[in-house]
């Protein structure tokens, strides 16, 4: 495997499900992101770690939980999502701050 | 204002065109700008990463920032049905920030054979 890789690449997922999205990165980096992006809107930055601790937090709800056990994973816990938290979801790493960022192909997630 | 604007297209332009893509901004702090392209049902791939005011080429693909009109471009030339895709355009600043970048809604690029 090479680079970022995401799954499941497909989710559906009723309101009262509790699923988990996982993403690991082959690139040997050490800050790692989860964002989701909707239908004509920008690319929302969600979560950010580096070094396994979370520096960005960005007013998300509560049914949203990240986990970082390592550089090289990160989990996206979801429980009692809503129909709204449809989307894509899209992990991403970089080699600490100021450096690009590279993503991987994204779970389609959707709520019913 | 949104912090980044970004024509969402679609651009449709015959293969060979030179394609000119653009975005502008409202954040002086921003020091960081890249390119990605994005096919449909796919994640964002980086195209071009640059930090200063000036261009920057990458075979077919030229980046050019102006810090001074809050200006970035990306200039495709020789387009190909392959560079059918969203690009989208991010930046971040320097310093503490910096993991964040911001991202423009994407224009949809079709080029046609």
């Amino acid at each position: 495997e090479t680079g970022v890789t995401q799954t499941p690449r497909h989710l559906v997922m009723g309101m009262t499900n509790k699923k988990s999205l996982k993403c690991e990165q082959h690139l040997g980096h050490n800050a790692m992101y989860w964002y989701k992006q909707s239908a004509k809107k920008p690319l929302e930055l969600m979560f950010v770690y580096s070094l396994e601790e979370r520096v960005e937090n960005n007013s998300v709800p509560s049914r949203f939980s990240p986990e970082c056990p390592n550089s090289s994973h990160l989990f996206l816990h979801l429980h009692t999502l809503q129909p709204e938290d449809s989307a894509l979801y899209l992990c991403a790493s970089s080699q600490g701050s100021e450096q690009p960022q590279f993503f991987g192909p994204g779970t389609r997630l959707t709520v019913l | 204002q949104k912090e980044v604007e970004q024509d969402p297209g679609p651009l449709s332009v015959p293969e060979g065109a030179i394609v000119s893509l653009n975005c502008t901004y409202s954040n002086s702090a921003f020091q960081y700008f890249m390119w990605y392209r994005q096919y449909s049902r796919k994640g964002p791939e980086l195209l071009m990463y640059t930090y200063s005011s000036g261009n920057k080429e990458d075979g077919r693909f030229t980046a050019q920032v102006d810090k001074s009109s809050k200006y970035i471009s990306l200039f495709i030339r020789d387009s190909q049905p392959s560079d059918s895709a969203t690009y989208l355009c991010a930046m971040a600043p320097s310093g503490a920030g910096s993991y964040q970048l911001t991202f423009g809604k994407g224009t949809k690029l079709s080029v046609i054979p």
